[in-house]
């Protein structure tokens, strides 16, 4: 069983689309992130949910908007994809009352020709 | 604020080598200290942690100790294998729900 699924995997459009990405966890845990990860490997937060409630909301353009329909999901979707979006975004759980250990999707390479 | 400066990388060793990866952190508090190992084409996954002054985190023959007075969470092993290729990320966690990473070690070991 995948403890955090995130679809795609690979994600190739072209600039001016609307693209979204899922994320699932079934470790029960209270709170859920998604990563960018650039070509250098640099790990940014972009945000975070902890019980459905936005908690970590970084310096992000508004043509992103996360979405968490219930604990276990969380969703982004991204408007008026440009080149600089071409990264790995990584959706990431974690249980508040255990440390924060986080555990991290497989990621979605996202390709923005 | 809070932050972490883990040595540039690529580090290149043979099978066999001894491994140190230095991490240093500053922060306000007392923060939790982690290693986490990417592989490639997967995503992060958590290494060993420690939660307090003196503590030591280990698994896989990987060891770091939480130094406070050299602010300092170092990771070693004693023998490396090919298959420990990896980018390893030390991150910090101070309260809160923000878990700061530092900008990755990219290790190549040679056969």
């Amino acid at each position: 069983d995948t403890a955090v699924s995130q679809t795609p995997k690979y994600l190739v459009t072209q600039m001016g689309n609307d693209k979204s990405i899922k994320c699932e966890q079934n470790l029960g845990h209270d709170t859920m992130y998604w990563y960018k990860q650039d070509s250098k490997k640099f790990l940014k937060i972009m945000f975070s949910y902890n019980n459905k409630e936005l908690i970590i909301n970084e310096t992000v353009p508004n043509r992103f908007s996360p979405k968490s329909p219930d604990k276990a999901h969380l969703n982004l979707h991204i408007n008026s994809l440009e080149l600089g979006d071409s990264a790995v975004y990584f959706c990431a759980s974690s249980q508040a009352s255990v440390s924060y250990e986080q555990y991290f999707g497989p990621g979605t390479r996202l390709t923005v020709t | 604020g809070n932050s972490v400066t883990q040595m540039e990388g690529p580090v290149t060793l043979s099978e066999e080598a001894f491994l140190t990866i230095n991490c240093t952190y500053t922060a306000t508090g007392y923060p939790s200290l982690f290693w986490y190992v990417q592989y490639p084409g997967e995503g992060l996954q958590l290494l060993l942690k420690a939660t307090k002054a003196d503590d030591k985190g280990s698994n896989k023959g990987f060891e770091a100790t939480y130094r406070k007075e050299t602010t300092s969470f170092h990771l070693e092993k004693g023998s490396v294998q090919v298959s420990d290729s990896a980018v390893y990320f030390c991150a910090l966690l101070t309260g809160g729900f923000k878990t700061i990473f530092g900008a990755g070690t990219r290790l190549f070991v040679k056969a």
